[in-house]
């Protein structure tokens, strides 16, 4: 079975600091991993997806997540955080060829002046 | 904005009632999922239509159903209603079934709260 582990559920940083979100995954056939970033009141948009090939990944808004096989990890990063960072950031494995999202328990990102 | 559609945005109830979510997928997405966002089971997928055929299911409840309409919007019907069914209830679409590659958008999710 597929899972995701969202290492801290809550991470502080200050403005301008480097952005760190750590998540595990579980899976017994190759991944295909995302990144959703939540908006206070409002639904999941992607952030990024890794599938196949490049092993780093480049999103929307600076983001960027390595997807590493040996540690079954895709951290997400971001050199210099903003205040509009500020949200809960949540890590999914899709599972099979159904489309289901297994996500993990989501970590809140907050941005400190 | 992601072009999927849910309304109502807001729904209060009690317990044993019954209520009906709908989400309008992006303009050409055949695929249609439901998931619940709650604080103790975080994100959880429901179940994923395609086409208007049911694709995959997961822990949905026997109270609730869901069926996706030729027009291809869809309705996630919640009976005999619990508190613990209170959550945060989004929909999503892609334009395929649900292949790995395959990006899901979602909607702004309807708050359902049961008192």
């Amino acid at each position: 079975a597929q899972s995701v582990t969202q290492l801290g559920s809550h991470v502080s940083v200050s403005e301008g600091a480097l952005v760190l979100l750590r998540c595990n995954y579980s899976s017994s056939v190759p991944p295909y991993l995302f990144w959703y970033v939540q908006y206070p009141n409002q639904g999941l948009q992607l952030l990024l997806k890794y599938t196949t090939g490049a092993t780093l990944v480049k999103g929307i808004n600076g983001f960027e997540a390595e997807f590493k096989k040996s540690e079954t990890s895709f951290h997400l990063t971001k050199p210099s955080a903003h205040m509009s960072d500020a949200a809960e950031y949540f890590c999914a494995v899709k599972s099979g060829n159904t489309g289901k999202l297994i996500f993990g328990q989501g970590t809140t990102l907050q941005v400190k002046p | 904005d992601s072009g999927v559609t849910q309304t109502p945005k807001h729904l209060i109830t009690a317990t044993g009632q019954r209520v009906t979510l709908r989400c309008s997928p992006r303009s050409g997405d055949l695929s249609v999922y439901w998931y619940q966002q709650s604080l103790d089971q975080g994100l959880q997928f429901l179940i994923q239509y395609y086409n208007g055929e049911e694709r995959a299911k997961g822990n949905i409840l026997e109270r609730f159903s869901a069926q996706q309409f030729p027009d291809l919007h869809s309705e996630l019907n919640l009976s005999s209603l619990e508190l613990g069914d209170s959550a945060l209830y989004f929909c999503a679409s892609s334009p395929a079934p649900g292949g790995v590659e395959e990006t899901q958008y979602f909607g702004p999710g309807t708050r359902l709260l049961v008192l």
